[in-house]
């Protein structure tokens, strides 16, 4: 099956720094991928959605300027967490897929903020 | 909109054990449905599909039948081992027919735990 790649898997920052998350996938080329962060209770938020050459779209709720998302390429996403804070300590997870098919998820980032 | 539902956890079962989690859509359309499992500090995992009315999707033992009529996709599992402990989310995705992207919605997930 196609394959996403999330790096890094675990990353420890300090408050106010920022901090950039890839999104790729390997074998298969994605025009969207999505970002999901999960939570303590193992809930699964919709983040936003990136779009190959344009800009996200967030869900309501998700501060644009503080989780830049960029899709520079139809194989790379990133999300970048902007001025993080301890709040913003979580599980990313990105996804694609291709044309009707089930998504495909990278293997998770641990954030954490000290 | 799209919405899943599932059962809460956890569930906890002994070895060989029989499993059913039990998991209802609402959706308008045809929508494709999954099971998707996460083990302890990983990402998700596709565990089995079905992408319409009727069919069973199956894989390591475990199977989920696409219910129409009643809007489910109920996971089973006859045997559970300690190796399925992990949490297993339900998930739709709509087609979309002018192709691209797929949004998926996601059940709110069921940790199972296995004790030997």
């Amino acid at each position: 099956g196609a394959v996403v790649s999330q790096h890094p898997s675990r990353v420890i920052c300090k408050s106010g720094t920022s901090v950039k998350i890839e999104c790729r996938s390997l074998d298969f080329q994605a025009t969207t991928m999505f970002w999901y962060r999960q939570f303590p209770k193992q809930s699964l938020m919709l983040m936003a959605t990136s779009n190959e050459g344009s800009k996200a779209t967030y869900e309501q709720g998700v501060e644009k300027d503080k989780f830049l998302i960029n899709h520079a390429s139809l194989t790379l996403s990133t999300l970048t967490v902007t001025s993080a804070h301890p709040e913003d300590s979580s599980f990313y997870i990105c996804s694609a897929s291709k044309m009707n098919t089930e998504a495909f998820f990278g293997q998770g980032t641990r954030l954490t903020v000290v | 909109g799209d919405s899943v539902t599932q059962m809460e956890g956890p569930v906890t079962l002994s070895e060989e054990a029989f499993l059913t989690i039990n998991c209802t859509y609402t959706a308008t359309g045809y929508p494709s449905l999954f099971w998707y499992v996460q083990y302890p500090g990983e990402g998700l995992q596709l565990l089995l599909k079905a992408t319409k009315a009727d069919d069973k999707g199956s894989n390591k033992g475990f199977e989920a039948t696409y219910r129409k009529e009643t809007t489910s996709f109920h996971l089973e599992k006859g045997s559970v081992q300690v190796s399925d402990s992990a949490v297993y989310f339900c998930a739709l995705i709509r087609p979309s027919f002018s192709g691209g992207y797929q949004k998926v919605t996601f059940g709110t997930g069921t940790k199972l735990q296995v004790i030997p």
